[in-house]
This record gives C-alpha cells, structure tokens and sequence, in this order.
C-alpha cells in the first residue's frame, strides 16, 4: 500500500477554495486515490475517488496529474462546516477494501 | 447510500471487565469488514479484518486474544475487548464495503470506550 505524504493542518475563510494536496509517490498502475472527510467523534465519509486526470462530484474536484505521484483535493467555497480532518489514502480494488490512513489534513475554516 | 451502525456509540467499563461492540451493515451485505482504532488526535489504526464465516486477520500489534473479532452474519460483526484497562479506551470504528462497490467504504459512527 502506497505511503502517503499530507500537510498535517491548513488554513482557510469561508467561501475561499481550498485545495489540498497529497504525495503517493510510490503508487502502483492499479491504485486508486481515494479521500475521506471527518470531523470529531465521527467515522471517516466518503468524499471523492479517481484513478487519473479529474473526477468531481457535489461536493468536490480531485485533480490528478499525467504521473500519479500526487493528487490534489479542491473544495470550492468552504464554510465553518467543512471543518474537518481530511484524508488521502491510495490502493488497489483488489487488495480486499484495507485502507491504511496516513495522518491527515486538519483543515480549519475561519469566518 | 449504504449505512453501518454501531453500538454502544459510547460505553464506560471498569478495568478488567469486557466490553462487546457491534457493527451492523443496515441496507446491504457485508462479507468483510474492517476494526479500526482512533486515539485521541490522531489518525485511524487499522485493528483487522474481519470475514464471515472465517476468523478475523489481525494487523500486526494487535493481540487477537485480547480484542475478539465475530463476524456471525453477513450484516454483523463484533469485537470484544477482554480484560480492558485503562490503556485500551480509544474511539474504536468499523466499517463495511458493499460487494459491488469497487473501494468505497461505509464507515459507522464510532463507539468511545472509557476504561475505568
């Protein structure tokens, strides 16, 4: 399983954009590149998962470039809600679901 | 989407006694699912592995005699912790990966075990 590399806390305001980003550069052809969000005293939730290039969804954009070796998460205009630990975890589908977490992003979002 | 609960979401024991915590995959079917342990302000420490109908695979560190895995049914999953000290309370979370979904993993809502 593919070490990630994460800054461990980020600053932000409300309605700014925020991206974080993650190193695997040991990430193998069949890894996918997952994130999770959590806040305290809950468990992780599935925020968005892509393999290459750019996947979004409702609540955020995961760009991935030609090389794999990172992946940045992008949550457009953040509130006090988005608050949270966030996660990147790289694997394989056919490695049986084990997820491995690095240590995380301790985003904190201002008014 | 699919959703895991557990229960207790929080329980106080005394040391020495143990403590049983269920997983339950409410809407869909689970042949594996995954213990996780949390300590305060840090990250998820996957405990082990835990397959229907076969023992459970414990990561390394984990003392399997000490946190008892069952998984009894497709939408059920147990761990008991025996003997709990002081040194065991954490957040403890489970989660289940649907069959057909590729990777996504549901997550439950967590149990907080205080060791007394």
């Amino acid at each position: 399983l593919a070490k990630t590399t994460q800054p461990i806390s980020m600053d932000s305001y409300e309605g700014q954009e925020v991206n974080i980003t993650c190193s695997h550069n040991n990430i193998a052809t069949n890894d996918y590149i997952t994130w999770y969000q959590q806040f305290p005293s809950q468990g992780p939730r599935f925020i968005i998962q892509g393999y290459k290039t750019k996947v979004t969804n409702e609540v955020a954009s995961l760009f991935i470039p030609a090389d794999r070796k990172s992946s940045t998460l992008s949550l457009p205009r953040v509130s006090l809600s988005d608050t949270a630990v966030y996660y990147c975890l790289v694997g394989a589908l056919n490695q049986g679901g084990k997820l491995i977490f690095g240590q995380g992003t301790e985003l904190s979002v201002k008014p | 989407g699919a959703v895991v609960s557990q229960h207790p979401s929080w329980v106080i024991c005394k040391s020495g006694t143990s403590v049983k915590i269920e997983c339950r995959s409410l809407d869909f079917q689970a042949t594996t699912m995954f213990w996780y342990r949390q300590f305060p302000k840090q990250s998820l420490m996957l405990m082990a592995t835990s397959n229907e109908g076969s023992k459970a695979t414990y990561e390394q560190g984990v003392e399997k005699d000490k946190f008892l895995i069952n998984h009894a049914s497709l939408t059920l999953s147990t761990l008991t912790v025996t003997s709990a000290h002081p040194e065991d309370s954490s957040f403890y979370i489970c989660s289940a990966r649907p069959p057909e979904v590729g990777w996504e993993q549901y997550f439950g809502p967590g149990t907080r075990l205080t060791v007394t």
